[in-house]
């Protein structure tokens, strides 16, 4: 059973860059079919998608987000990682990793997902 | 301001049936049937409920059932029941440049 878990520091301080880790078992992160994503939910708003990246190291960005987010992949370690520059208490939120499923075109399903880790931007 | 708009709260008794809509527009909703909904309680990760549009996957219950007509989907649970007590949210393809949005989500109240 595929399993995600995030991981990293849950308080950045403002200005500074914010560095998230999802390490993936019970499956390959290089499996040709899916691909791996980021997303994150401010307390108690909604859900924003962040951006996906394929194993092979292509990434797609939220367009609001573009200029501060990289996503890479370490295959070695079944892991994929989100950098998030220049934070500001706006970024305070749950940040989810999970399988995004690319079918029929276009982006489809986010599933499963990691459980969620807290990270809190503050002096 | 999310790019899809759903209810802010729904509410029903058990063994009712309730509808959620997500509206969004002919660049999004309209023009890809690959809208999905997900189940989120206090606390946990979102779960997938229902992908391109109206696909169950294994494990979910046929309580849970979704549509689209235009720039409009729903999701529709049929004999509430309390545990159906959550937030749902759905989400969309929004084509090559913007890729992916959410709705800001339901709050499903089980009276």
């Amino acid at each position: 059973q595929l399993q995600l878990q995030e991981s990293g520091p849950g308080l950045v301080k403002p200005s500074e860059t914010l560095s998230l880790t999802c390490t993936v078992s019970g499956g390959s992160i290089s499996s040709s079919s899916y691909y791996w994503g980021w997303i994150r939910q401010p307390p108690g708003k909604g859900l924003e998608w962040i951006g996906s990246m394929y194993y092979s190291g292509s990434t797609y960005y939220n367009p609001s987000l573009k200029s501060r987010v990289t996503i890479t992949v370490d295959t070695s370690k079944n892991q994929f990682s989100l950098k998030l520059s220049s934070v500001t208490a706006a970024d305070t939120a749950v940040y989810y990793c999970a399988r995004h499923i690319f079918r029929g075109g276009g982006w489809n399903w986010f599933d499963p997902w990691g459980q969620g880790t807290l990270v809190t931007v503050s002096s | 301001q999310s790019a899809l708009t759903q209810p802010a709260s729904v509410s029903g008794s058990p063994g009712q049936s309730i509808t959620i809509s997500c509206t969004g527009t002919s660049s999004d909703v309209g023009s890809y049937n690959l809208v999905s909904w997900y189940q989120q309680h206090p606390g946990k990760a979102p779960k997938l409920m229902i992908y391109e549009v109206s696909k169950r996957p294994s494990g979910v219950s046929n309580r849970f059932s979704g549509s689209k007509s235009g720039n409009t989907a729903s999701l529709t649970i049929s004999g509430l029941q309390a545990e159906d007590e959550a937030d749902y949210y759905c989400c969309s393809y929004a084509g090559s440049s913007t890729h992916v949005v959410f709705g800001g989500g339901t709050k499903l109240t089980v009276l």
